[in-house]
């Protein structure tokens, strides 16, 4: 069974820094390209990052460009989401989620940010 | 930027009722249109992809339609599951996603 389990999340100061992990399992996290996806209270969702089978391939929103670096460990499976220069506004829920043949098919629970001072 | 503007904020209907709920992108995205639903929460689950093909395990009350730019999710006769939040979402350009549509209970 397909399992995406983030973590890391929690209250941080503005300006500050955070890194967030995805761990799955369950199916060949190799072959997969991956997405982060946040989701402020009460509000839409927002598509952040984006990296390829082999990390060849990276794409970023505007909004987080150089602020945030996604990278993964095939061998750990496992995908990450280094946040730098963090402000209010990247409150939000942020979840990891897959994509191959069938784009965005699992997802995890999502970790929650919060920052605030 | 591809912008997707969704179709009502609001839908007010009823159990058996049909919901028919628009995505319309400021350019084209081809067939490369997905739909998804939320419930509070919860992650969101894929129901469409590729504009008009179901994710498995998705009931077949819930169809896609629609090319380049206008999209329609329907959803046949709504069960009272089916309440939630549908947001669209495309691919064709790198990645973004509709302000969302709540469909309620009337």
């Amino acid at each position: 069974e397909v399992h995406l389990v983030e973590s890391g999340g929690g209250l941080i100061q503005p300006g500050g820094s955070l890194r967030l992990s995805c761990a799955a399992s369950g199916f060949t996290f190799n072959t997969y390209s991956m997405h982060w996806v946040r989701q402020a209270p009460g509000k839409g969702l927002e598509w952040l990052s984006f990296i390829n089978s082999n990390s060849a391939t990276i794409y970023y929103a505007d909004s987080v460009k150089g602020r945030f670096t996604v990278s993964r460990d095939n061998a750990k499976n496992s995908l990450f989401l280094l946040m730098d220069s963090l402000r209010a506004e990247d409150s939000a829920v942020y979840y990891c989620t897959r994509e191959h043949l069938i784009p965005f098919d699992y997802w995890g629970q999502g970790t929650l940010v919060t920052v605030s001072s | 930027e591809v912008v997707l503007t969704q179709s009502p904020a609001t839908l007010s209907l009823s159990p058996g009722e049909r919901a028919t709920l628009s995505c319309r992108a400021s350019e084209s995205v081809d067939n490369f249109l997905a739909w998804f639903q939320q419930k509070p929460g919860q992650a969101p689950r894929l129901l469409i992809y590729d504009a008009s093909n179901r994710a498995t395990g998705i009931p077949d009350r819930f169809s896609g339609s629609g090319s380049g730019t206008d999209f329609t999710l329907t959803i046949s006769s709504l069960e009272p599951e089916d309440f939630a939040l549908y947001f669209c979402q495309q691919r064709s350009y790198m990645y973004s996603f509709g302000q969302g549509t709540k469909l309620e209970i009337k």
